[in-house]
């Protein structure tokens, strides 16, 4: 069984759409996590829910807006894509805080046009 | 704020070489420190993880010592492998400031 999923594994789109990527935990755990990693592999925290509840919202443009509907799940939506934006995004959850280790999903390659 | 330096890579070496990938952090209070390793084409996994000073990490042939005294969590492996080949990430977490902090990453290449 896939601890951390996200679907989906690539997306390919036109500058000026929305987009969302979606991320599921099957290992109970409280906190959810986004992360973007550039071309040179740079690994950056975008945002961080603890039972569904925002608790990190980094320097992000406000065109990213997080939903955590369930405590198993933290989807990402972008609005108005950007060429800058295309990188790869990873979820990742653990169990209690950031004191506890990080369990990553696969990645969404996301290209934008 | 806190932060995380990783030597640069990237890393060439041939196979059964010792390996050492430097890390050093600034931080308040007393982090937990972490290695994770990113084979190609995947997410990040944890290598190893140590939660206070003078804990060793160890998973797969490689260690790593948590240094209050030199601010240092480097790694290390005796003698690396082809399959060793990855990106490697130190990280730190600071439960005061709810957050990690990674380092930018060293590729490792090992040559047969």
């Amino acid at each position: 069984d896939t601890a951390v999923s996200q679907t989906p594994k690539y997306l390919v789109t036109q500058m000026g759409n929305d987009k969302s990527i979606k991320c599921e935990q099957n290992l109970g755990h409280d906190t959810m996590y986004w992360y973007k990693q550039d071309s040179k592999k740079f690994l950056k925290i975008m945002f961080s829910y603890n039972n569904k509840e925002l608790i990190i919202n980094e320097t992000v443009p406000n065109r990213f807006s997080p939903k955590s509907p369930d405590k198993a799940h933290l989807n990402l939506h972008i609005n108005s894509l950007e060429l800058g934006d295309s990188a790869v995004y990873f979820c990742a959850s653990s169990l209690g805080g950031v004191g506890d280790t990080q369990y990553f999903g696969p990645g969404t390659r996301l290209t934008v046009l | 704020g806190n932060s995380v330096t990783q030597m640069e890579g990237p890393v060439t070496l041939s196979e059964e070489a010792f390996l050492t990938i430097n890390c050093t952090y600034t931080a308040t209070g007393y982090p937990s420190l972490f290695w994770y390793v990113q084979y190609p084409g995947e997410g990040l996994q944890l290598l190893l993880k140590a939660t206070k000073a003078d804990d060793k990490g160890s998973n797969k042939g490689f260690e790593a010592t948590y240094r209050k005294e030199t601010t240092s969590f480097h790694l290390e492996k005796g003698s690396v492998q082809v399959s060793d080949s990855a990106v490697y990430f130190c990280a730190l977490s600071d439960t005061n400031a709810g957050k990690s902090t990674f380092g930018d990453g060293t590729t490792l290449t090992v040559k047969p």
